[in-house]
């Protein structure tokens, strides 16, 4: 059983396209993330969800809409793609917010989806 | 404010040889937590290890080993007798509950040569 699910794997499309990635996880996590990992493997945040309610969003373009109909999934919706928003998105999710002991990550991760705009 | 530098964009090493990875981290936070994590050229993010900064041991797991070292604020990930599947970008990491997020630093690309 795959935890956190991404799709699609490959996205490729045309500039001015709108398009979504959708995310789940099974693990019953309350929290859940968007990273955009760019061409120089740079892995930056965009986005942390809570039970469905939005806790971080970082500064991202407009474009870039989250949506969480359940604590289970968080999609990402992109308007107007632009040749900059080619990257590998990754989905994540996490037991809480908040760490304490314990010796495992605290992020499950996603494959990825990897975003080309032409 | 919080930040994980990794300097080293890219090291290669011949097989067998070992290697460290350095990491430092900014954080005015006595409780923070760092990690590291491995990328494959499959693209998956691989977790590897995780530091409490009140834990006191350094950890060793098989080939590989961590030193924390707070003072200088640097957690080092060596790799001893290297091989050719270590080939990977490797991040360190760092999280603050204050924060509830984690910041990756730029990764540094680790060539293992045959």
């Amino acid at each position: 059983d795959t935890a956190v699910s991404q799709t699609p794997k490959y996205l490729v499309t045309q500039m001015g396209n709108d398009k979504s990635i959708k995310c789940e996880q099974n693990l019953g996590h309350d929290t859940m993330y968007w990273y955009k990992q760019d061409s120089k493997k740079f892995l930056k945040i965009m986005f942390s969800y809570n039970n469905k309610e939005l806790i971080i969003n970082e500064t991202v373009p407009n474009r870039f809409s989250p949506k969480s109909p359940d604590k289970a999934h968080l999609n990402l919706h992109i308007n107007s793609l632009e040749l900059g928003d080619s990257a590998v998105y990754f989905c994540a999710s996490s037991p809480s917010a908040r760490l304490g002991t314990g010796k495992r990550s605290p992020l499950h991760f996603g494959n990825g989806t990897r975003l080309t705009v032409t | 404010a919080q930040k994980v530098t990794q300097a080293q964009t890219e090291i290669s090493v011949v097989e067998k040889e070992d290697v460290t990875l350095d990491c430092v981290y900014e954080t005015r936070d006595t409780t923070y937590y760092l990690f590291w994590y491995k990328q494959p050229p499959s693209g998956e993010l691989v977790f590897l290890i995780r530091r409490n900064s009140f834990d006191e041991q350094n950890e060793i797991s098989g080939r590989y080993s961590w030193n924390f070292q707070k003072s200088t604020s640097s957690f080092n990930f060596t790799i001893t007798a290297s091989q050719v599947v270590d080939s990977a970008v490797y991040f360190c990491a760092l999280f603050m509950n204050r924060d509830d997020k984690i910041i990756f630093g730029k990764g540094t690309r680790l060539h293992i040569l045959p």
